[in-house]
């Protein structure tokens, strides 16, 4: 079984240029998270979906940031204009339902985007 | 401030040892969990706890979380190399809230 696909695995940009990310979760799952991870830190959420839904986007910074998730399935996590402040590893997690309203539920992460703004 | 607070921040032994690492808040949770993130990868969860005073092993990993459900622990036993990693503690505080929060984890290193 494939699990949560992220693309690219390192990006470098200039700053004030656009950047997106990718993340195609494991089939069937019906919940999306995006986090992002600072060097030295735990994972911070950014947006929740449950399917197409964004549900929780209280900590994304929505002047810059903007995600999808088109028909429910792949999701795309957009960033315009970056900052230098921004350089940090997107994780993508997808579960079955949401972990934290299920005890036991298994969360699944990609591998990250590894996103270096100069 | 952090919600969750992991203690300690970097700990680096001999193969062989045994070691505890901890999970700590001022907040009650409905569910805890742990997970190892490697260099280069996303975090893989290795257990849930959602009583307190709840005790799970897994192979040579004990948890443990507290009975107030404030607190949990991770206690590795023989510790080997390929336990390097870095471990996370995430905490839900409402069951239907669908939202979790992340410690800043601590950084194994077990040297061979």
């Amino acid at each position: 079984e494939a699990g949560v696909v992220q693309s690219p695995r390192y990006k470098i940009i200039e700053k004030k240029q656009p950047v997106a990310f990718w993340c195609n979760p494991i089939s069937g799952h019906n919940t999306l998270y995006w986090y992002r991870q600072n060097l030295g830190q735990g994972p911070e959420l950014l947006i929740r979906y449950e399917n197409e839904e964004a549900v929780d986007d209280s900590q994304l910074p929505k002047d810059r940031f903007s995600a999808e998730r088109l028909k429910g399935v792949d999701s795309t996590l957009k960033i315009q204009p970056a900052e230098l402040g921004d350089s940090a590893v997107y994780l993508c997690a997808s579960s079955l339902v949401s972990p934290w309203g299920a005890a036991g539920t298994e969360a699944f992460f990609g591998q990250g985007t590894r996103l270096t703004v100069v | 401030t952090q919600l969750l607070e992991q203690s300690p921040q970097f700990l680096s032994i001999q193969e062989g040892e045994n070691l505890t690492v901890y999970c700590n808040s001022s907040s009650v949770f409905s569910s805890l969990q742990w997970y190892r993130q490697e260099p280069g990868e996303g975090p893989v969860l290795l257990v849930t706890v959602v009583t307190g005073g709840e005790v799970k092993k897994l192979k040579r990993l004990t948890f443990q979380f507290g009975d107030a459900r404030k607190d949990s622990s991770l206690h590795i036993t023989a510790a080997q190399p390929g336990d390097t990693g870095l471990y996370l503690c995430a905490g839900s505080l409402n069951t239907n809230a669908g939202k979790s929060t992340f410690g800043d984890g601590t950084t194994l290193t077990v040297k061979p």
